[in-house]
């Protein structure tokens, strides 16, 4: 059972390099989520998705774009990286809403901007 | 907007010791779900326990439990016979339906530590 898989787990850019970090869950979920983590805070929603081909704006989207072309795969792009988007990123997947279908989480990509 | 509270930023118990983390959260929803997660030194997101606030009954999954006042608006995760291996930072989340998505929001979590 790989559940969601994040790749990668690390990586170091410089400032104004782009970079995809990759989400895959193998369940079948129809939502998928994405989300920074910021020192000593807790996750931000950035995007989400509710199907393939529907995207929508979470509470922290500037400086991302996502796209969802299969039910399996929610990559999420950096442009132009920025110091400030040095966070970790997690991705996480659920079969319905929020709360009824709790969501399962990848183990997350630390990136780092310098 | 929602938001969930965490007002413990540290707490620190003795193995087999009982422990209670303390969340509180603002909505004007009536019908919503509230989260306990966990996030060890690995990192990985674990779901400890969930709450529908329909139910007046309060959660239960073997050494942890929820007391939950919906109308105080508190949601605190009691775990007992604290192991080693609940060292983690805990976070409370919040789910509920405004805006037509039900999104989880998270508090800024509350970092726990059980000695030996």
């Amino acid at each position: 059972n790989a559940g969601v898989t994040q790749t990668p787990k690390f990586r170091i850019l410089k400032i104004g390099q782009s970079m995809t970090l990759q989400c895959a869950q193998d369940m079948n979920h129809n939502y998928m989520y994405w989300y920074r983590q910021d020192p000593g805070m807790g996750l931000k929603l950035i995007y989400y998705s509710v199907g393939a081909g529907i995207t929508d704006k979470g509470e922290v989207p500037n400086g991302y774009n996502v796209s969802r072309s299969t039910t399996e795969d929610f990559p999420l792009r950096l442009e132009l990286a920025a110091p400030s988007q040095t966070s970790v990123y997690f991705c996480a997947s659920s079969y319905g809403t929020g709360g009824n279908q709790p969501q399962h989480f990848g183990d997350g990509t630390r990136l780092s901007i310098l | 907007a929602q938001t969930v509270t965490q007002s413990q930023p540290e707490m620190s118990v003795q193995e087999a010791e009982t422990v209670t983390l303390s969340c509180t959260y603002d909505t004007s929803e009536n019908n919503y779900y509230l989260f306990w997660y966990k996030q060890p030194p690995s990192r990985q997101m674990i779901l400890v326990i969930r709450q529908e606030a329909y139910k007046q009954q309060n959660a239960t999954e073997n050494r942890f439990s929820v007391n939950f006042q919906k109308a105080a608006k508190s949601f605190s995760l009691k775990i007992s016979d604290s192991q080693l291996g609940d060292t983690a930072m805990y976070f409370c989340a919040f789910s509920g339906h405004q805006g037509g998505s039900e999104k989880l929001v998270f508090g800024k979590g509350m970092k726990l530590t059980v000695n030996p």
